[in-house]
């Protein structure tokens, strides 16, 4: 079992902060890194797939770093609002893994605070 | 309107009961996968399927069964439901598996009296 942590587990912002978690995987054989946005009631939506060292995503107010060599990466936001509240899962997949299977972190639950 | 639809949104069944919970997508993607998330645990896989008639454990399968007849269904099946399978299943679908994002659907809600 793949071990996939994001940190921190939960966090509280004011609305207009700007924020950033990790996600921190094992750096050998590395094949690909996802991020989920999942609203409470809601199924997760995809926000990045990455796959280089050094990748950089941005989507909006939403971005994200890619560090393979040192198996981290971060997810920041910019100006947080309310609508942001939600929990970011990462989800790691290893290179020459027997099955194609995805590893989720536990995911950080952010709160925007109005 | 193409998606990923599960069913039912909630099931409630008796322990030694045979339930099956349906997934159907209209995107044609190749790869499609069940989850199930518990507290404590995230979202963890129990089987998924890389094509029609190809299917591969994941990391939690034992007391799961599916099939893929179709390309456009996945059904999970607990043959015998025990309480410690009470939890939110997830059904998720992906173009080219690891390289493509997960598409989810919005889960079934099982509970196991």
């Amino acid at each position: 079992i793949l071990n996939v942590e994001q940190s921190p587990q939960s966090l509280h912002v004011q609305e207009g902060d700007s924020t950033n978690f990790t996600c921190s995987f094992p750096s050998s054989n590395f094949y690909a890194l996802h991020w989920y946005r999942w609203e409470t009631a809601k199924s997760p939506e995809a926000l990045f797939v990455m796959t280089l060292n050094g990748d950089e995503k941005k989507k909006g107010r939403i971005s994200a770093t890619l560090n393979t060599k040192e198996g981290y990466s971060y997810l920041y936001i910019k100006g947080s609002q309310p609508e942001d509240s939600a929990t970011y899962l990462c989800a790691f997949i290893k290179r020459h893994n027997a099955g194609n299977m995805l590893t989720f972190g536990g995911g950080t639950r952010l709160m925007v605070k109005p | 309107d193409a998606g990923i639809t599960q069913s039912p949104r909630y099931k409630i069944t008796e322990t030694g009961r045979q339930v099956t919970l349906m997934c159907h997508q209209t995107w044609s993607h190749s790869y499609m996968f069940w989850y199930r998330q518990d507290l404590g645990h995230g979202l963890r896989l129990i089987y998924y399927s890389a094509a029609a008639d190809i299917t591969d454990k994941g990391e939690v399968p034992d007391g799961y069964v599916v099939s893929r007849s179709k390309t456009e269904n996945f059904p999970l099946t607990l043959e015998s439901a025990t309480r410690s399978q009470t939890s939110v299943y997830f059904c998720a679908s992906s173009r080219q598996g690891h390289n493509s994002p997960l598409h989810f659907g919005n889960g079934t809600r099982l509970t196991v009296t």
